[in-house]
């Protein structure tokens, strides 16, 4: 399973890193990614990152805009943001990507993280 | 890079109903297309991946069908725990996701 960090209220400007702890399967050989959903919004894939070895990939959307990184020490991805911004408001939805017989679909889901940027 | 298009964004239907949910790809994707459903508040969850396969503990009156550029979900008898929103997904070298359908209550 995937569990989350808990919900984050944060002012313009300030940095944030969240987490995602996985339990219950080899870490290091699965990818995990993230997904943001905009208050009423749909799903936007925003990267994914291999513990094996921290090949990191990143839509061009969100490129430059947020760091993703991993402990495999601790079974542990990080999504994180130097310099929020209101628009960063959002619920952080951690994914598990399988590439081996699902056609690289997240077939599991954290619970989410919501983060709330606000002056 | 592939669009993904939804119809309907909305769509009433009551408890019994046989419902269908499309999808549409810009260009040809094959069948590498997945179905996610999420509830109101809760997290998405995998339902069908290659276009076709169901999820295991998903319940059979799921179906999804398609290939190339056009799919479908299907609901065969929509049941109360089925109020949901609906999306389709692609991965090419990014995942995109369609835009979302709201299934509601009549």
């Amino acid at each position: 399973q995937l569990v989350q960090s808990g919900a984050e209220v944060k002012k313009p400007g300030e940095s944030l890193k969240i987490s995602c702890l996985a339990s219950g399967y080899k870490f290091n050989i699965y990818w995990i990614g993230w997904v943001r959903q905009m208050p009423g919004k749909g799903l936007e894939w925003m990267g994914i990152i291999y513990p094996g070895d921290s090949e990191t990939r990143y839509s061009p959307s969100f490129q430059g805009q947020v760091t993703i990184s991993a402990d495999k020490s601790i079974t542990t991805a990080y999504l994180q943001w130097s310099s929020l911004q209101a628009s960063d408001t959002a619920m952080y939805y951690c994914v598990r990507r399988e590439q081996f017989w699902k056609n690289d679909a997240f077939d599991m889901w954290g619970q989410g993280t919501m983060v709330t940027v606000s002056s | 890079d592939i669009q993904m298009t939804q119809s309907p964004s909305t769509l009433s239907a009551s408890v019994g109903d046989r419902v269908t949910i499309t999808c549409r790809a810009s260009q040809n994707i094959n069948d590498l297309l997945a179905w996610y459903q999420q509830k109101p508040g809760k997290a998405p969850q995998l339902l069908i991946y290659k276009a076709s396969t169901l999820e295991s503990g998903v319940p059979s009156r799921f179906s999804g069908s398609g290939s190339g550029t056009e799919f479908t979900l299907t609901i065969s008898s929509l049941q109360p725990d089925d109020f949901a929103t609906y999306y389709c997904q692609h991965y090419s070298s990014y995942w995109t996701f369609g835009q979302g359908t709201k299934v509601e209550i009549k």
